[in-house]
């Protein structure tokens, strides 16, 4: 059964720093993940989609890499800016066409 | 339309009632899936449909929770008899299936139950 754990679960850095948040999966026979973020009391908007053959993908200020083996991702935000206050989630699926696994997201608050 | 749409946006039901929630994929999707977000809690896949098929309904709780996907319309997710802990937000996303595996998610049905 396919876990997904997000560390931390809250995070809180001062406006201008470079941060990485962390996602893990245990069985790493994954179809694709995909970084989302939620802002609260709203909808999720899609980040960054990293598909089982690839490494890495790329959007302005944000990184995710991708390692199958060991069953990790990463989401690198460059110089944080207040508005990156909100709830990132990671998400994995097992096929083309079938459900999301998502973990429980990091919360981040960017210090102005 | 371009996006997933979901009506009604904020629902309030008493102890009892009914609900139905309903998804209008995007244009040309033909795959939709139902998550359930309670508060302070992660997304939590509940079903998976394609036209007037359920495929994967291994999230959805035994009792009270039903979803269709028909021929013609939206997919409908209805919860009879609702309590308390039903209380949560329900996103719909949809997926073009064949050739493109990429969920795209609505803004959300809020659940509130008195």
């Amino acid at each position: 059964k396919q876990e997904v754990t997000q560390i931390p679960a809250a995070l809180s850095v001062p406006e201008g720093e470079n941060l990485v948040l962390n996602c893990s999966f245990t069985d790493s026979a994954i179809y694709n993940l995909q970084w989302f973020r939620q802002d609260p009391g709203k909808g999720l908007t899609s980040l960054l989609l990293i598909q089982s053959s690839q490494r890495e993908q790329t959007s302005g200020r944000l990184n995710a890499s991708l390692d199958k083996s060991s069953g990790r991702s990463t989401l690198y935000i460059a110089a944080s800016q207040p508005g990156d206050s909100a709830t990132y989630l990671c998400a994995v699926s097992s096929s083309s066409a079938s459900k999301i696994i998502f973990g429980s997201g990091t919360r981040l608050s960017i210090r102005p | 339309n371009a996006d997933v749409m979901q009506n009604p946006r904020h629902l309030v039901r008493r102890r009892g009632q009914e609900a139905r929630l309903r998804c209008s994929p995007m244009k040309g999707h033909s795959h939709v899936y139902w998550y359930r977000q309670l508060p302070e809690e992660g997304l939590k896949f509940m079903v998976y449909l394609q036209k007037e098929n359920i495929i994967d309904e291994s999230g959805m709780p035994k009792e009270r929770f039903s979803a269709e996907f028909p021929k013609e319309g939206p997919s409908i997710l209805r919860i009879q008899q609702v309590v308390r802990g039903d209380s949560a937000a329900y996103f719909c996303a949809s997926s073009p299936g064949t050739g493109g595996s990429e969920q795209y998610f609505g803004p959300g049905t809020r659940l509130t139950v008195t």
